[in-house]
């Protein structure tokens, strides 16, 4: 069973700051999402990562995807209150497009 | 814009009453599509995946007729909640995956949240 783990869970910071968010995951998997959550709204689409050592960026976000650690990292850099929102990492089996979510990082950037 | 709708996009019913959730591809067409229920603070759960031209599979522990899912279209996929009680209350969404040659994205719904009385 594909298992997903996210940390940290809850992330406060300050504008400008820097700081990451992990994905870790227990199975082969090629193939790792990155969502964005609003308060009441549905998943915004931030990044597909399909290979081992991809790195996509916009904006202050940047993604990586290690797939031999089965890790995956966004990044953000000077962040700003916009960026306050629920991300979600998912990875996709193998085998087949179900998509496993990890249990969220609630981010809330401070002025 | 969107290129996955999901409709209704809130319901408010009496206990016992059944609902109907309609999700809807477009632009292309969704062989597979999935089911997701998430409470409030806490990620989203798979229920089920939804098989255009056969029957759903669904998560363990996800009771089938009471989540009855009928995909009969390539581009439309519908979850009925039958006989909602108030513990049904809950954020769905559906989602479809779009097959591209090197890449595939998964469209979201924008959701519909049920809340029973």
């Amino acid at each position: 069973e594909l298992k997903v783990e996210q940390n940290p869970l809850f992330l406060s910071m300050q504008e400008g700051k820097n700081y990451t968010i992990y994905c870790n995951y227990s199975t082969t998997s090629d193939r790792l999402y990155w969502y964005r959550q609003d308060p009441g709204k549905s998943l915004e689409s931030l990044f597909v990562l399909l290979s081992n050592g991809a790195v996509k960026q916009e904006g202050r976000l940047m993604a990586s995807l290690d797939t031999k650690a089965r890790l995956s990292t966004l990044h953000i850099t000077a962040a700003v209150h916009d960026l306050s929102a629920t991300y979600f990492c998912a990875v996709q089996e193998t085998s087949g497009s179900r998509l496993t979510f990890g249990e969220g990082t609630q981010l809330t950037v401070n002025p | 814009g969107a290129v996955v709708s999901q409709h209704p996009s809130r319901v408010i019913c009496k206990s016992g009453t059944s609902v109907k959730i309609e999700c809807r591809s477009l632009d292309f067409q969704a062989t597979t599509m999935f089911w997701y229920r998430q409470f409030p603070k806490q990620s989203l759960m798979l229920m089920a995946t939804s098989n255009e031209g056969s029957k759903a599979t669904y998560e363990q522990g996800v009771e089938k007729d009471k989540f009855l899912i009928n995909h009969a279209s390539l581009t439309l996929s519908t979850l009925t909640v039958t006989s909602a009680h108030p513990e049904d209350s809950s954020f769905y969404i559906c989602s479809a995956p779009e097959w591209r040659e090197g890449n595939q994205p998964q469209h979201f719904g924008d959701g519909t949240r049920l809340s029973i009385l």
